[in-house]
């Protein structure tokens, strides 16, 4: 059983550009949920998607947007960085209708000067 | 909205000591409840959970947290602490009617000494 997956580890954007993050979910999950987890807290809820359509989101501005693919890996983008987007970006995936548990991918590391 | 407070960001342990995290929720309802833990640059692992039944609840590497309803609480123990240990760990919550959602805590850096 393959887990999840994240690319790239790290990143370092400058202030302005667009970022793409990639996630491959767990085989058998059918929903992808992003997590930012800046330095010193706990993650913090972006969204999820199900079945190819965001299923909720948490208090992020729009221009922190995400698709899911059919073979449900993701992507995350985020435009117009600023440096508070300095973060640890956490994917995981899971069985929608399930009991909550969620499974984490190892995390892209951006940095934004 | 529900919130989850871990008391304490670090707490300090000797090798072979009892280990006691904290972590208090607040929800009108049980949601389900998580610790997971994170090794330094890595992603997080699910320690344990629970969702319904036995309150008392047995995870990986020893661990185990006990629901109170009344107290609000999922603390997380751990009889005798091992250097390896040594982590930061998230108590989260994700409310019963919409899962997959995970509210995190601040997390509790644990240091073991030897």
């Amino acid at each position: 059983e393959t887990g999840v997956t994240q690319s790239p580890t790290h990143l370092i954007k400058t202030r302005g550009q667009q970022v793409t993050l990639r996630c491959s979910s767990q085989s058998g999950h059918n929903t992808v949920s992003w997590y930012q987890q800046a330095l010193g807290q706990g993650p913090q809820f972006i969204f999820q998607y199900y079945r190819e359509e965001e299923n909720g989101r948490g208090n992020f501005p729009p221009r922190f947007s995400g698709l899911q693919f059919p073979n449900y890996s993701s992507e995350l983008n985020v435009n117009a960085l600023e440096l508070d987007d300095s973060a640890l970006y956490l994917c995981a995936s899971s069985f929608l209708g399930g009991l909550g548990e969620q499974f984490f991918g190892p995390g892209t590391r951006l940095t934004v000067l | 909205a529900q919130s989850v407070t871990q008391l304490g960001s670090h707490v300090s342990v000797s090798e072979g000591a009892l280990v006691l995290l904290r972590c208090n929720y607040s929800s009108s309802v049980p949601p389900y409840l998580f610790w997971y833990v994170q090794y330094p640059n890595q992603g997080l692992q699910l320690l344990l959970k629970y969702t319904t039944g036995a309150t008392l609840v047995k995870g990986i590497n020893g661990f185990e947290a006990e629901f109170k309803k009344s107290e609000t609480s999922f603390h997380l123990t751990k009889p005798s602490a091992h250097m390896s240990d040594a982590a930061e760990y998230f108590c989260a919550v994700t409310p019963r009617e919409y899962g997959n959602k995970l509210v995190f805590g601040a997390g509790t850096i644990l240091r073991v000494k030897s």
